[in-house]
């Protein structure tokens, strides 16, 4: 089974630059996640997709950041302007909503795309 | 407050020795519980979902107390390659986000 695939895997850009980062998840899952991930701290949730339906955007910077997963399957997050405290990693991940104990809601995540705002 | 909150550490400790990590979370209504490990610049994975009767994987026994609001993650006979961040993460309702914690981090020495 492939991966959740993410590009870039490095990106610096200067501030107030905009930046796109892209995702496809594991085939089939029909959950897709970003999150972003500060040096030091757990990852935290951006926004999460059902499909192509938004479930929960509550920590998104609306003001800045942009996702969107359009065909419910490969997914883009953009941020513009960037700030120097958007430095992080951006984490993608998948689910599968399966039903019982084994592997339901468990997150698959990609390698990630990191950032860096000089 | 934190909705989900791990002791940092670092915990150092030698190889062969037993250690325990906690998590608590300030949902009652969570209802899913996990701990991911996350090596140095690499991605989280999943190392175990927690169990209510509590489960245990080889060296790794996890334990769920819902009263308390609890999750722990016991390690028996560390090796050196345990050493990374062991993040825990609960997940509300099925359509829940999953709060991860900030992670401990363990560096096993020889």
């Amino acid at each position: 089974e492939a991966g959740v695939a993410q590009s870039p895997r490095y990106k610096i850009i200067e501030k107030r630059q905009s930046v796109a980062f892209w995702c496809n998840p594991i085939s089939g899952h029909a959950t897709l996640y970003w999150y972003q991930q500060i040096l030091g701290q757990g990852p935290k949730l951006l926004i999460q997709f059902q499909n192509n339906g938004v479930v929960d955007d509550s920590q998104l910077p609306k003001d800045r950041f942009s996702a969107e997963r359009l065909k419910g399957v490969d997914s883009t997050l953009k941020i513009q302007p960037a700030k120097l405290e958007d430095s992080a990693v951006y984490l993608c991940a998948s689910s599968f909503r399966g039903s019982g104990r084994s592997g339901a809601n468990v997150l698959t995540f990609g390698a990630g795309s990191r950032l860096t705002v000089l | 407050r934190k909705e989900v909150e791990q002791d940092p550490g670092p915990f150092n400790v030698p190889e062969g020795a037993t250690v325990a990590f906690n998590c608590t979370y300030s949902n009652s209504a969570s209802q899913s519980f996990f701990w991911y490990r996350q090596d140095c610049r690499k991605e989280p994975k999943l190392l175990m979902s927690v169990y209510s009767s509590g489960n245990e994987d080889g060296r790794f026994t996890a334990q769920l107390n819902r009263a308390s609001q609890y999750i722990s993650l016991l390690i028996r006979d560390s090796k050196l390659s345990d050493s990374a961040t062991y993040l825990c993460v609960v997940k509300g309702t099925n359509a829940g986000k999953s709060t991860f914690g900030d992670g401990t981090t363990l560096t096993v020495k020889p």
